[in-house]
């Protein structure tokens, strides 16, 4: 139980495009998602969390504009890259945790912005 | 901000030898979690061990908890080639807000054969 599945895995695209990852809690109801970014050989840095129905908090110089966050319901958070550039390239990674429970994670995004 | 750290930042083992990593933090937690990652996937939850716990196994895992010295190892024994990934420590501070993780920077195993 308690799967999150992330999509796509992996997105190479030009610069300029916007970029849409979803993240979806397959068999619980996700209160709470969370997004993350990872760089090589770095740990995971928290980006924003989402809580279903409401607007996302995000973290300490996460640009909200660019980074912009869906969760619309109990099992789908979206986030979407505008107008990424290859700074943005990096491996995104969402997880999902219902109520007090632990958090689950996605397989992850590996975004390539040529 | 970051503040788990993990020592050593890369380990390499032989084949059934036990694998010992570390973690240091530095505010009051609620819990501590370890997680492991294989190259280019998501990360799977291993074992949480809780403020008041000071030791938790979970098969060949074995963690601990030093509240006073703000750390914690992970022991791996008998390890295999599959063990081969980063490890990564994770604190949910204490408190309202105790959702979030703050993640340490990883020791990167590598069991040989």
């Amino acid at each position: 139980g308690a799967v999150v599945s992330q999509h796509p895995s992996r997105v190479i695209c030009k610069s300029g495009t916007s970029v849409k990852i979803e993240c979806r809690s397959l068999d619980f109801q996700a209160t709470t998602m969370f997004w993350y970014r990872q760089f090589p050989k770095q740990s995971l840095m928290l980006m924003a969390t989402s809580n279903e129905g409401s607007k996302a908090t995000y973290e300490q110089g996460v640009e909200k504009d660019k980074f912009l966050i869906n969760h619309a319901s109990l099992t789908l958070s979206t986030l979407t890259v505008t107008s990424a550039h290859p700074e943005d390239s990096s491996f995104y990674i969402c997880s999902a945790r219902t109520g007090a429970g632990p958090q689950h994670f996605g397989d992850g995004t590996r975004l390539s912005i040529l | 901000s970051q503040q788990g750290e993990e020592d050593p930042q890369a380990l390499s083992i032989q084949e059934g030898e036990n694998a010992t990593m570390n973690c240091s933090y530095k505010t009051s937690i609620n819990n501590l979690q370890w997680y492991r990652q294989n190259s280019g996937r998501g990360l799977v939850h291993l074992i949480l061990i809780r403020s008041n716990e000071r030791e938790k196994h979970s098969g060949r895992l074995r963690v601990t908890l030093d509240t006073s010295k703000k750390s914690s190892s992970l022991l791996i024994t008998a390890s295999r080639a599959a063990d081969t990934a980063s490890y990564f420590c994770a604190t949910a501070p204490s408190g309202a807000g105790s959702y979030q993780l703050t993640f340490g920077k990883g020791t990167k195993l590598s069991v040989i054969p």
